[in-house]
């Protein structure tokens, strides 16, 4: 299995909603990442996680808190966001945090009314 | 910080060409760079990496070289198709595995 799944692939929700974005990899590797994507635009990282501890945050709003409850699972739960925080959201992993190659997931496109 | 530019944003050619794609960066320190493509709204597909101790990679009708010292990457295409219209993102990887992403080239080939 070389695939990064993620769910939804379209989610709408209003500024009150909370919401969760779900990521799973079965290739067995270490490092999970959450990555925002605004139209046109290149892909920004958000949140890195390795061995299922949080490595990077990028100065993310707390509205987004994202979650690694295991290897293979990466959350990003969602609360109280705002329109502008509509985008492509993208999971990635890789085998570890050192120099491997990312894979990227499909995305779900979030809406924010 | 590390700032990735690709040239040209946009690109256009007949089926049957060969291309380049340019990508530049402004700091050599990098781990290693790394080609992908998008269709539009979708995720992102890994084409080649490129280690920093690497000069190139090919895989298929792609290579991809590395100059790092002059911070500077290429993607070659050859014999394209209308199936590579996509847009293609290099990413440079400054440390763990922190990826910068350039700004894109959309290309489009015309059958």
């Amino acid at each position: 299995d070389t695939e990064v799944t993620q769910t939804p692939k379209h989610l709408v929700m209003g500024m009150t909603n909370k919401k969760s974005l779900k990521c799973e990899q079965h290739m067995g590797h270490r490092a999970m990442y959450w990555y925002k994507q605004k139209a046109k635009k290149p892909p920004e990282l958000m949140f890195v996680y390795s061995y299922e501890k949080l490595s990077i945050n990028e100065s993310v709003p707390s509205r987004f808190s994202p979650e690694c409850p295991n290897s293979s699972l990466l959350n990003l739960h969602l609360h109280a966001l705002q329109p502008e925080d509509s985008a492509l959201y993208l999971c990635a992993s890789s085998h570890t945090l050192l120099q491997d190659e990312q894979f990227f997931g499909p995305g779900t496109r979030l809406t924010v009314l | 910080k590390q700032e990735v530019t690709q040239i040209p944003a946009a690109l256009s050619v007949p089926e049957g060409e060969n291309l380049v794609l340019n990508c530049s960066f402004t700091d050599s320190a990098i781990y290693n760079l790394q080609w992908f493509r998008q269709d539009p709204g979708k995720g992102l597909t890994s084409l080649l990496l490129i280690q920093s101790s690497q000069r190139e990679q090919t895989s298929g009708r792609l290579n991809a070289s590395l100059d790092k010292s002059s911070g500077r990457s290429t993607l070659y295409i050859a014999a394209s198709q209308p199936g590579d219209s996509a847009t293609y993102l290099c990413a440079v990887n400054t440390g763990a595995n922190n990826l910068f992403f350039g700004t894109g080239t959309r290309l489009t080939v015309i059958p």
